[in-house]
C-alpha cells in the first residue's frame, strides 16, 4: 500500500501569520507531488505542484520537497480566512499514474 | 460551462437498485478517475482509465463498475447500492504527463 501521511488537525493559525502543513509518503521511488486545497462540500482544486528537490514558490505558497526524507510541505504566507479549507497532498508512486491523496489537513485561520 | 461535468449533483436512492454516474469533460484528457470521499477517509480510487479500451481497477472497486463510452465519458454504476457507499463521488482528468488533476464538482449520494 502506497501511504500519504497527514495530521488531520485542525490546524488554528491567526491572520497574518504563517501556516505549515506536512506529508509524508511511503514510496521512495515517488516523483510527482501535489497539493489540492477543498472547501467543505467541493471538489479539490490544484494550488500547487512540485517535481524535483527544494523550494518552490508561487505568490503566498511556498511547497518545499525533500525526497531523502519522503516529506512534502506547504507553507501559506500571511493566512487568510479565505485559507480555511482542507489541504490534500497527493503523490504519484513510481510505479502506478493514479495519485495517492493522504486524508487532508484541515486549517482554519482565525482574523 | 465546467471542464469536468459530473450528474446528478445529488442522488438519493434505495438499497438494492442500480445507479449510474456520470462524468464528461472538455478538457481533451486521456486519463479519466473516479474518486470517492469519506469524512476522515480522504479519497480513494474506484476506477481509472487511460484511454478508451483500457480500464482498471482501484483500491475499493468491489461494487463498481464503469463503463469508458468515448474519451470525454467516463460512467461509474453501483450494481446494487447498499447504504456504506453513501458518500462523495468526484471524477477526474489528466493529461498524459499527469501534471496534477481536474476534478469534476462532485455527486453526492445517499444510499437508504
Amino acid at each position: 500500500q502506497k501511504e500519504v501521511e497527514q495530521n488531520s488537525g485542525p490546524l488554528s493559525v491567526p491572520e497574518g501569520a504563517i501556516a505549515s502543513l506536512n506529508c509524508t509518503y511511503s514510496d521512495r521511488g515517488s516523483q510527482s507531488f501535489f497539493w489540492y486545497r477543498q472547501y467543505s462540500g467541493k471538489s479539490p482544486e490544484l494550488i500547487m505542484s512540485i517535481y524535483s528537490n527544494g523550494d518552490k514558490e508561487d505568490g503566498r505558497f511556498t511547497a518545499q520537497l525533500n525526497k531523502a526524507s519522503q516529506y512534502v510541505s506547504l507553507l501559506i504566507r500571511d493566512s487568510q480566512p479565505s485559507d480555511s479549507a482542507t489541504y490534500l497532498c497527493a503523490v504519484r508512486p513510481n510505479s502506478g499514474y493514479a495519485l495517492n491523496f493522504g486524508k487532508g489537513t484541515s486549517l482554519l485561520v482565525t482574523p | 460551462d465546467a471542464d469536468v461535468t459530473q450528474t446528478p449533483r445529488n442522488r438519493i436512492t434505495k438499497t438494492g437498485k442500480r445507479i449510474m454516474l456520470e462524468c464528461s469533460q472538455t478538457k481533451g484528457h486521456d486519463r479519466m478517475y473516479w474518486y470517492r470521499q469519506d469524512p476522515g477517509l480522504g479519497l480513494q480510487l474506484i476506477y481509472y482509465s487511460f484511454d478508451v479500451k483500457d480500464i482498471n481497477k482501484g483500491e475499493i472497486s468491489d461494487g463498481y463498475s464503469v463503463s469508458r463510452q468515448a474519451q470525454a465519458k467516463f460512467s461509474l454504476s453501483l450494481e446494487s447500492a447498499i447504504p456504506n457507499q453513501t458518500a462523495l463521488y468526484f471524477c477526474a482528468t489528466s493529461d498524459q504527463n499527469n501534471y496534477g488533476y481536474t476534478f469534476g464538482s462532485g455527486t453526492r449520494l445517499t444510499v437508504v
